[in-house]
């Protein structure tokens, strides 16, 4: 399978505890992205990086969260003291780089903060 | 104001209808716009790229509007497939690379 993958593809994790998510690009991508989603609202913008570089963050993204592209291939975000607000589900997306925007999704993680 | 503004809808319509959206954003300096489908619990899907003299793809015509900052999506015969929401995209114009989505609109097909 060449597409987007993540992992865990579900996360059940009680307040307060730290949780840490991984998405694997599609491989000749350079650009990757990573959203929230809640029940009945679209994507929510996170952050997302440029290669290994991370170019923009959502104010949403608080200092609780951190993602990391070390290499420039796989991410990871990381929620620390998680929250019940946190529970959403988490995409990852990337694309090509360069003027292409197409964005291609990963089936995401779903959080649940109990 | 949010920067890509949709109506929830749900759309409810007889199979065979035309369905048509409306999508408008707030940033005049943005250049990609496109129109994803999500499933119920699945990601989002690219549906169509809207360029500026409009597109089209089988039963689905994209249609761009920079005067009035609004991008719209047509489908005719619609099908019970077509079931689903469908999210306006939009580049945020500030930084070319952030990609801004609406909240969707649920379209729902009746036999």
């Amino acid at each position: 399978d060449t597409g987007v993958s993540q992992d865990p593809r579900h996360k059940i994790t009680k307040r307060g505890q730290n949780v840490t998510f991984r998405c694997d690009p599609i491989s000749e991508h350079n650009r990757l992205y990573w959203y929230r989603q809640t029940l009945g609202q679209g994507p929510e913008f996170l952050t997302y990086f440029q290669n290994e570089a991370q170019l923009e963050k959502s104010r949403l993204l608080s200092d609780r969260f951190s993602a990391e592209r070390p290499k420039g291939s796989f991410s990871t975000l990381e929620i620390q003291r998680t929250e019940q607000g946190d529970s959403a589900m988490y995409l990852c997306a990337s694309t090509r780089g360069g003027l292409t925007y197409e964005q291609y999704f990963g089936p995401g993680t779903r959080l649940t903060v109990t | 104001r949010k920067e890509v503004e949709q109506d929830p809808g749900p759309f409810n319509v007889p199979e065979g209808a035309t369905v048509a959206f409306n999508c408008t954003y707030s940033n005049s300096a943005s250049q990609s716009f496109f129109w994803y489908r999500q499933d119920c619990r699945k990601e989002p899907k690219l549906l169509m790229s809207v360029y500026s003299s409009g597109n089209e793809d089988g039963r689905f015509t994209a249609q761009l509007n920079r005067a009035s900052q609004y991008i719209s999506l047509l489908i005719r015969d619609s099908k019970l497939s077509d079931s689903a929401t469908y999210l306006c995209v939009v580049n945020s114009g500030s930084s070319a690379s952030k990609i801004i989505f609406g909240s969707g609109t649920r379209l729902s097909i009746r036999p």
